[in-house]
């Protein structure tokens, strides 16, 4: 247990289904991030919030919508999404002003396939 | 830009054997260097981190030097065991806190 907890772990979801991922942290952090995961690509950042703010959003489709209703928790809305946004979605939390000094801390993860 | 870069391809070992990965970047000034680590089936964890120049990073074994002369943070490990089998990921901070990763080394240790 890393201090962010994403739910559900796995997700099997029908491009014309509406579902959403949920992260959530009690460390005090006052930035969230969501990033995307996929087989033999880097990891890339989809959006960042600080204190429930949207400061990032790294020309993510439309079919993502990310929610941040407090500093502890942050979703991710999904609908009609493609086959090709089958992939690892992570959160992490750090704290905004220093990450130097810990970091990231990231959640396990959400695994979603799209079919 | 800001970028770190990675040896390519996976890393298959011996258990005990000797582990290096390597890892440059490219940076304005003299950022937060990290390893980060990611088991099967989880998020990314921090390994070991290293804020200034000579500084070196540790931790289960794992060890980092921040070389600025070389603009390198390679990690390396001394006797590996199976339970060390997952993906690597060397990382920078830039701009306003973010982070940049590298693609990532998978790692194999064979028992």
């Amino acid at each position: 247990e890393t201090g962010v907890t994403q739910t559900p772990r796995h997700l099997v979801m029908g491009m014309t289904n509406k579902k959403s991922l949920k992260c959530e942290q009690h460390l005090g952090h006052n930035a969230m991030y969501w990033y995307k995961q996929s087989a033999k690509k880097p990891l890339e950042l989809m959006f960042v919030y600080n204190f429930k703010e949207q400061t990032e959003n790294n020309s993510v489709p439309s079919r993502f919508s990310p929610e941040c209703p407090n500093s502890s928790h942050l979703f991710l809305h999904l609908h009609t999404l493609q086959p090709e946004d089958s992939a690892l979605y992570l959160c992490a939390s750090s704290l905004g002003g220093d990450v130097g000094v810990g970091g990231y801390t990231f959640g396990s993860g959400t695994r979603l396939t799209v079919v | 830009g800001n970028s770190v870069t990675q040896m390519e391809g996976p890393v298959t070992l011996s258990e005990e054997a000797f582990l290096t990965i390597n890892c440059t970047y490219t940076a304005t000034g003299y950022p937060s260097l990290f390893w980060y680590v990611q088991y099967p089936g989880e998020g990314l964890q921090l390994l070991l981190k290293a804020t200034k120049a000579d500084d070196k990073g540790s931790n289960k074994g794992f060890e980092a030097t921040y070389r600025k002369e070389t603009t390198s943070f390679h990690l390396e490990k001394g006797s590996v065991q199976v339970s060390d089998s997952a993906v690597y990921f060397c990382a920078l901070i830039y701009g306003n806190n973010r982070l940049a990763f590298g693609k990532g080394n998978q790692v194999v240790v064979i028992p």
